[in-house]
């Protein structure tokens, strides 16, 4: 009850295409959803981060959206540019953090030029 | 303000060895938390410290071990190295015991020989 299952294991997109990343959860509790971004040599930073109450979020090129009755949410980047290329990984955890963070396997994905 | 920061960044040791690694955290967070990174496995939780106190632990054996000093650095100790423990070990701090986002620093990668 505690995974989050992430997938594709890896993705290839073409520029300018839309790249998705799909997650699932299973435990009901969890209330904060954030994504990494994690570049060769250099630690995860934080992307984009949602909570349940809303469906989806924006910021620039990148959007989650957020299925509460499924379980599931997902990232998208608009129009991928080769800079996007990283390992994503997502997280769940629940509000005021009484116990870790979970986190997803991650995708390792690679835009063409 | 500076980041995370981990020592060393790279280790080579032997079978049976053991390691300490060092994490110094964003100034003014008081919680750190440990990961171990390996190919396929993603991020796998090892504990998390506040004001000096272990809050939670993931699944490893006894030979992974930690502390936290009272200006909030950590250190994380592996004894009896195997050759399963080679990785990026990363250190990841947050402000406080309950807050979400966690910033990560740049990893110790560990090779065991």
């Amino acid at each position: 009850q505690q995974q989050v299952k992430q997938s594709p294991q890896s993705l290839i997109v073409q520029k300018g295409g839309i790249s998705i990343i799909n997650c699932a959860y299973e435990n009901t509790a969890f209330d904060y959803f954030p994504w990494y971004q994690q570049f060769p040599g250099k630690g995860p930073a934080l992307l984009i981060a949602i909570r349940p109450d809303v469906s989806e979020k924006k910021e620039g090129r990148f959007t989650i959206s957020f299925n509460k009755s499924a379980k599931q949410f997902s990232l998208h980047i608009m129009d991928s540019q080769p800079g996007d290329s990283a390992t994503y990984f997502c997280a769940a955890s629940k509000r005021n953090r009484d116990d870790k963070i979970i986190f997803g396997k991650g995708t390792r994905l690679h835009i063409l030029p | 303000k500076a980041g995370v920061t981990q020592t060393p960044r790279y280790l080579i040791k032997t079978r049976g060895q053991q390691v300490t690694l060092s994490c110094s955290p964003i100034s003014g967070h008081r919680s750190v938390s440990w990961y171990q990174q390996t190919p396929g496995q993603g991020l796998q939780f090892l504990f998390e410290y506040f004001s000096e106190t272990q809050r939670n632990k993931g699944n490893f054996p006894g030979r992974f071990s930690g502390r936290q000093f009272s200006n909030s650095r950590s250190e994380m100790n592996v004894s009896t190295l195997e050759l399963g423990d080679s990785a990026l070990y990363l250190c990841a701090s947050s402000l406080g015991a309950h807050q979400e986002t966690q910033y990560f620093g740049p990893g110790t990668r560990l090779l065991v020989l």
